[in-house]
């Protein structure tokens, strides 16, 4: 059984676009987050909602934009799609947001801004 | 603000033999959580260990092991027996260990990728 699926797993658009990922958990975890890893591999933390709560909104333009419907789903939706913002998207999901609780990953999602 | 730094971008290393990776990092907090995680070409994150900050006694997991020195700000990973499914990057991360969900977030090196020789 799949941990955290992400959808899609590729996903090639033109400039200017919109686009969603989503990702589901099937753990019952009440913390999620979503995570940019660049074209040099570095990885940041973006946003991160605990019981559909946003607690955490790094320095992120505001074209990006999170939606938690529920616990168990945490999308992400870009709008004016740059060429910057080609990477992997991955999300995870902890129960609880202590250092204590493993945060799972998802398979990741390749976005390739063209 | 925390940072997590991999000096050493690549490293090679003999199947069956042993490699140490090294990370350290700058916080003024006094307890905290490090991470190793495992990025294989699948592009999976994989936890490989975790350390608590309080806690001397270094963490181990199989052939993985870490060497813990707090006051150094040091956190390096030792493979033993090293197998060709170890190749893939590796990346040292930080996250504070406060009770509020802010400071559930993940802060990581840049990686070192690590390859495996039969």
């Amino acid at each position: 059984d799949t941990a955290v699926s992400q959808t899609p797993k590729y996903l090639v658009t033109q400039m200017g676009n919109d686009k969603s990922i989503k990702c589901e958990q099937n753990l019952g975890h009440d913390t999620m987050y979503w995570y940019k890893q660049d074209s040099k591999k570095f990885l940041k933390i973006m946003f991160s909602y605990n019981n559909k709560e946003l607690i955490i909104n790094e320095t992120v333009p505001n074209r990006f934009s999170p939606k938690s419907p529920d616990k168990a789903h945490l999308n992400l939706h870009i709008n004016s799609l740059e060429l910057g913002d080609s990477a992997v998207y991955f999300c995870a999901s902890s129960q609880g947001t202590s250092g204590y609780n493993e945060q799972f990953f998802g398979p990741g999602t390749r976005l390739t801004v063209l | 603000a925390q940072t997590v730094t991999q000096s050493q971008p690549e490293m090679s290393v003999q199947e069956a033999e042993t490699v140490t990776l090294s990370c350290t990092y700058d916080t003024s907090e006094n307890n905290y959580y490090l991470f190793w995680y495992k990025q294989p070409p699948s592009r999976q994150m994989i936890l490989v260990i975790r350390q608590e900050a309080y806690k001397q006694q270094n963490a181990t997991e199989n052939r993985f092991s870490v060497n813990f020195q707090k006051a150094a700000k040091s956190f390096s990973l030792k493979i033993s027996d090293s197998q060709l499914g170890d190749t893939a990057m590796y990346f040292c991360a930080f996250m504070k260990s406060r009770f509020t969900g802010a400071n559930s977030k993940l802060t990581f090196g840049k990686g070192i990728t690590l390859s495996v020789r039969p």
